[in-house]
């Protein structure tokens, strides 16, 4: 059973545009929810993070919105530019650092000139 | 910010013969490392979680005696595969777990390839 689940797979955007990447989760116990960037070959890089308490975090070019009702949490990259073009995964943990994380699935983000 | 290393970065291995991976947190001392193995274009699959001091525990389906994890200090946790076969090849990835601010930060990635 995939706890938290991830779209779009795959994703293609202009340069300049938002990109928009979507997770949904079903642990209420999950209070902390982080999103990384991979590039091919590389490990991930923590992005952004969020936990419950807020519904909206930004930081640069990259915001997470967070609805606790609906149990969904969205990556929002505003001015897309090509160099963002990475492989994009939501996670979800009961507790940050030392709490197991559960992937999404991933999504292949494109951003064309 | 935080910096895990991992090495090698990549292995070449003949079918039976055991692969030592490292990882270290360079920076900070890390309370809790994770391996992960990552198959091409999917996502990542916790293999073990391990504190440093202690057994590691496996998730299920992984069997421990053929992924040995040692936790031999605050900084370093290794991951031997024994006797590797080609099922094994993989992108393995570890991961340290910071308190303040608590949160996971990543390895670069151990490409192993098992002819």
């Amino acid at each position: 059973q995939q706890q938290v689940k991830q779209s779009p797979q795959s994703l293609i955007v202009q340069k300049g545009g938002i990109s928009i990447i979507n997770c949904a989760y079903e642990n209420t116990a999950f209070d902390y929810f982080p999103w990384y960037q991979q590039f091919p070959g590389k490990g991930p890089a923590l992005l952004i993070a969020i936990r419950p308490d807020v519904s909206e975090k930004k930081e640069g070019r990259f915001t997470i919105s967070f609805n606790k009702s609906a149990k969904q949490f969205s990556l929002h990259i505003m001015d897309s530019q090509p160099g963002d073009s990475a492989t994009y995964f939501c996670a979800a943990s009961r507790g940050a650092g030392s709490y197991q994380l559960t992937f999404g699935k991933g999504t292949k983000l494109s951003v064309i000139p | 910010g935080a910096v895990v290393s991992q090495h090698p970065s990549r292995v070449i291995c003949k079918s039976g013969t055991s692969v030592k991976i490292e990882c270290r947190s360079l920076d900070f001392q890390a309370t809790t490392m994770f391996w992960y193995r990552q198959f091409p274009k999917q996502s990542l699959m916790l293999m073990a979680t391990s504190n440093e001091g202690s057994k590691a525990t496996y998730e299920q389906g992984v069997e421990k005696d053929k992924f040995l994890i040692n936790h031999a200090s605050l900084t370093l946790s290794t991951l031997t595969v024994t006797s590797a076969h080609p099922e094994d090849s993989s992108f393995y990835i570890c991961s340290a777990s910071l308190l303040s601010p608590d949160t996971q930060y990543f390895g670069p990635g151990t490409r192993l390839t098992v002819l």
